[in-house]
Order: C-alpha cells, then structure tokens, then sequence
C-alpha cells in the first residue's frame, strides 16, 4: 500500500515562529501536493511538485513556501506563522494509476 | 472552471440502513475518486473510479462519465462509515494531476 506519512498529527505554533511541516511517500510518486482545510471553505491547493526542485502555486500560495530536495519528501514552509494560517493541513502524493493518497494530515493551531 | 456538486450535503442514517451519494461535475473528466474523512481528519481513498462499476466490500460506486456523474453506494452502514464523503475529478484538461474537490457529503450514522 503506498504510504504517506505527515510528521506531526497536532502542533501548536506562536505567531511569528518559522514552521516547518514535513510529508514523506514511499512509492516513488512524482507528484505531491499541499492543501489546507477549513471549516466551510473545503479542500484548497497551496502548492504543489512534479519533480525533486520543482514546484508551482496553488490556490492559496501566500505565506507559504515549499521544498523538495528528494523525490520522496515535500515540505510545507510557514515563514512567519500567523493566527490565520490555523488550519488542518494535508499532504498527497499521486499517481495516475492509483490517484490520490493523503497522509493523516497536522492540525496547526498559531497562537 | 469545472465545477463539481455533491448530494445530499448531510445525511443522517439509522445503521443498516442503505444509502446513495451523488456526485456531477459539469465538464469532461479524465478521472474521479471518492474519498472518505473519517472523525480525526484523514482523507481514505475509497475507489479510483473514472468509468463503470466497482465494488469494494459494502461500498460500491458507478461512474457514468457520458452523463457527468458519479454515484457512491454504502449498504448495511455502520457508525464507522460516518465522517464526510468528498469525490474529486480530475478536468480533462488539467497537468500534474491536479483535482477539483467536491464540497462533500457529510453523514451521520447513528445506532
């Protein structure tokens, strides 16, 4: 079964902080992706990778950076977290095979 | 853009009972995959579904890509089977697998 594994389940953050979420796959899918979740506002795309290095803006890229350094890990970058970047976020990977797979997902709450 | 509509948007079921989820979307599609969230916020991958039938133990789904929907069938459901249901389609014109959430079918089953 492919895997898609988000570091933290739950993290609490202080405004300002740099935060780093990180997502790992294990089936040498070349496409991930981030999204964030909000109550009422549904599944939205921040960024996503096609390749190791390469990367494009979703929906929502602002506030946000990405890095992909190896094929199997993408990371989600909050450069100055703020109150409103309190979201669930989830991390997928994708094939055109077996199309998506989402990791558990990490509950950020800035405070 | 495509857009892509779900019914009902909440649904409440005795357990046993039966039921059918619906998905349109108003353009050509090159796949479609229904996802369920359960309690705790993860995103299952329930069935990769861009034409025909398929069936996985209770659920089964039927995509009819000609008529632009998609229908998800749960039967005998179980308190488990509670959470939001989410189809995404990918539009037939999309690059890197990009997807068009649903905005999902919320249902409550209750004992």
């Amino acid at each position: 079964d492919v895997k898609v594994t988000q570091s933290s389940r739950y993290l609490v953050k202080r405004t300002g902080e740099k935060v780093f979420l990180e997502c790992v796959q294990d089936m040498d899918h070349e496409n991930m992706f981030w999204y964030r979740q909000d109550p009422g506002l549904g599944l939205r795309l921040i960024y996503f990778s096609y390749d190791v290095k390469m990367k494009e803006k979703g929906d929502i890229p602002e506030g946000y950076s990405v890095s992909r350094e190896k094929k199997e890990r993408f990371s989600l970058i909050l450069e100055s977290a703020s109150t409103n970047q309190t979201s669930m976020y989830l991390c997928a990977s994708s094939s055109q095979l077996y199309g998506y797979t989402f990791g558990s997902g990490t509950r950020l709450t800035v405070v | 853009g495509i857009q892509v509509e779900q019914s009902p948007p909440d649904l409440i079921l005795q357990e046993g009972a039966n039921s059918t989820l619906r998905c349109n979307f108003s353009d050509s599609v090159n796949n479609l995959q229904w996802f369920h969230q359960n309690p705790w916020g993860q995103l299952i991958n329930l069935f990769y579904i861009p034409s025909g039938t398929k069936q996985n133990g209770r659920l089964s789904a039927t995509t009819v890509a000609t008529e632009r929907y998609s229908l998800l069938y749960i039967s005998s459901s179980q308190t488990t089977d509670s959470g939001v249901y989410f189809c995404a389609v990918e539009p037939w014109e999309t690059s890197y697998d990009k997807v068009i959430f649903g905005p999902g079918t919320s249902l409550s089953v209750i004992p």
